[in-house]
């Protein structure tokens, strides 16, 4: 069984329309993240909930915005999409206790056209 | 913030030894490393806690220092399945709020 599974894996999409990234955890944790990694390789976080609740939003623009409807999953929607999007989201769960280790989705590789 | 890891990118021969640092401008109260390779997710190695305190599997160790706000990963005697990017991850008193520095990536020649 996967234990952080992200759906699509690859998207590609025309500048403007909405798009979606479903993320799913089975490992009972109660914290999830959306992370960005750019072209640069950088491992940005952008929003993190803890049991439902948003914990961080990293100065992310109001076209994303993540939904989690319970504390097993935290879906991504993003708004008129733009070129700078492109790049490769993850999605990652973990135990709130600073003791434990974060597990990754696969990653879905977003490209703008 | 993002903690800033030095170098950017080395190169070594199989068998070389490498040291990986990272440095954070907020006070740590735990320090995570991972490493990925090219198309995959990055993967845990380990976990750290406690001021000066240090880990180690197999011939992958790190150390801790709170005081400094640093800390660094030892590879030793590298393979070439040692070959990727490597992240450390630094959290407040929880999980909440685990971000991750700039990556180092290491490549490993025969």
């Amino acid at each position: 069984d996967t234990a952080v599974s992200q759906t699509p894996k690859y998207l590609v999409t025309q500048m403007g329309n909405d798009k979606s990234i479903k993320c799913e955890q089975n490992l009972g944790h109660d914290t999830m993240y959306w992370y960005k990694q750019d072209s640069k390789k950088f491992l940005k976080i952008m929003f993190s909930y803890n049991n439902k609740e948003l914990i961080i939003n990293e100065t992310v623009p109001n076209r994303f915005s993540p939904k989690s409807p319970d504390k097993a999953h935290l879906n991504l929607h993003i708004n008129s999409l733009e070129l700078g999007d492109s790049a490769v989201y993850f999605c990652a769960s973990a135990k709130r206790e600073a003791n434990t280790e974060a597990f990754f989705g696969q990653g879905t590789r977003l490209t703008v056209v | 913030q993002q903690p800033v890891q030095s170098p950017q990118a080395v190169i070594l021969r199989e068998g070389e030894d490498a040291v990986i640092n990272c440095s954070s401008s907020k006070a740590l109260y735990s320090v995570h490393w991972y490493r990925q390779k090219h198309g995959e997710a990055p993967v845990f190695l380990m976990i750290l806690l406690k001021g000066g305190e240090q880990k180690g599997h197999d011939k992958i160790s790190a150390s801790f220092n709170e005081k400094k706000q640093q800390s660094s990963l030892y590879l030793t005697a590298s393979q070439l399945s040692y070959s990727g990017t490597y992240f450390c991850g630094t959290g407040t008193f929880g999980n909440e709020k685990l971000t991750f520095g700039t990556g180092t990536r290491l490549t490993i020649i025969p």
